[in-house]
């Protein structure tokens, strides 16, 4: 049973471009959830996707935009690229986004997409 | 606003000591969720525990176990007879229950277990 599968795992780009990360969730997960990690830090939410549609959203810009597909698979889109947006890009799934208490659900995480913006 | 506080940034223990991972949280919700990850050098983040705010039993699952108090709004880690293998980042969070899964994670403390 595969887990949640993240790539590129590795990337580098240069301040003003943008980039594209992907996530395919766990198998039997319909909710995607993307992380920001930068080094030495916590992870921080940045959206949560359901339904196709963007549920919640963390404090990021709109430079930060995403997608989910109908096989519940999701993208994560930064455009003009700032030095500060270099971290590791964490993707999550669960079950159930928009259930009652789906705040409880466990969260299963990829290994993530390391980008570097130089 | 919630939030999720990790005072020791890092530890370093030998091999078969037993270790103390401190979590403090705040949060105005009466229900709440915490959780406990640990981050390997690997990157993915893996599920070690969750309690709701309404449990507020130790729990112990073979070297590991957890203490949360609500009085003091703590919920604490320990590591009997540490292993190498246990050396990561351990991550606290803390979940608002209703409609969303909105994680507020501490900022880790990284344990290194010394052989």
């Amino acid at each position: 049973d595969a887990g949640v599968t993240q790539s590129p795992t590795h990337l580098i780009k240069t301040r003003g471009q943008q980039v594209t990360l992907r996530c395919s969730p766990k198998s039997g997960h319909d909710t995607v959830s993307w992380y920001q990690q930068a080094l030495g830090q916590g992870p921080q939410f940045i959206f949560q996707y359901y339904e196709e549609e963007e549920r919640q959203r963390g404090n990021f810009p709109d430079r930060f935009s995403g997608h989910q597909f109908p096989n519940y698979s999701s993208e994560l889109n930064v455009n003009a690229l700032l030095l500060g947006d270099s971290a590791l890009y964490l993707c999550a799934s669960s079950l159930g986004g928009d259930r009652p208490l789906s705040g409880a659900n466990v969260l299963t995480f990829g290994a993530g997409s390391r980008l570097t913006v130089l | 606003a919630q939030k999720v506080t990790q005072a020791q940034t890092e530890i370093s223990v030998v091999e078969k000591e037993d270790v103390t991972l401190d979590c403090v949280y705040e949060t105005r919700d009466t229900t709440y969720y915490l959780f406990w990850y640990k981050q390997p050098p690997s990157g993915e983040l893996v599920f070690l525990i969750r309690r709701n705010s309404f449990d507020e039993q130790n729990e112990i699952s073979g070297r590991y176990s957890w203490n949360f108090q609500k009085s003091t709004s703590s919920f604490n880690f320990t590591i009997t007879a540490s292993q190498v293998v246990d050396s990561a980042v351990y991550f606290c969070a803390l979940s608002e229950p209703y409609y969303g899964q909105n994680f507020v994670f501490g900022p880790g403390t990284r344990l290194s277990v010394l052989p």
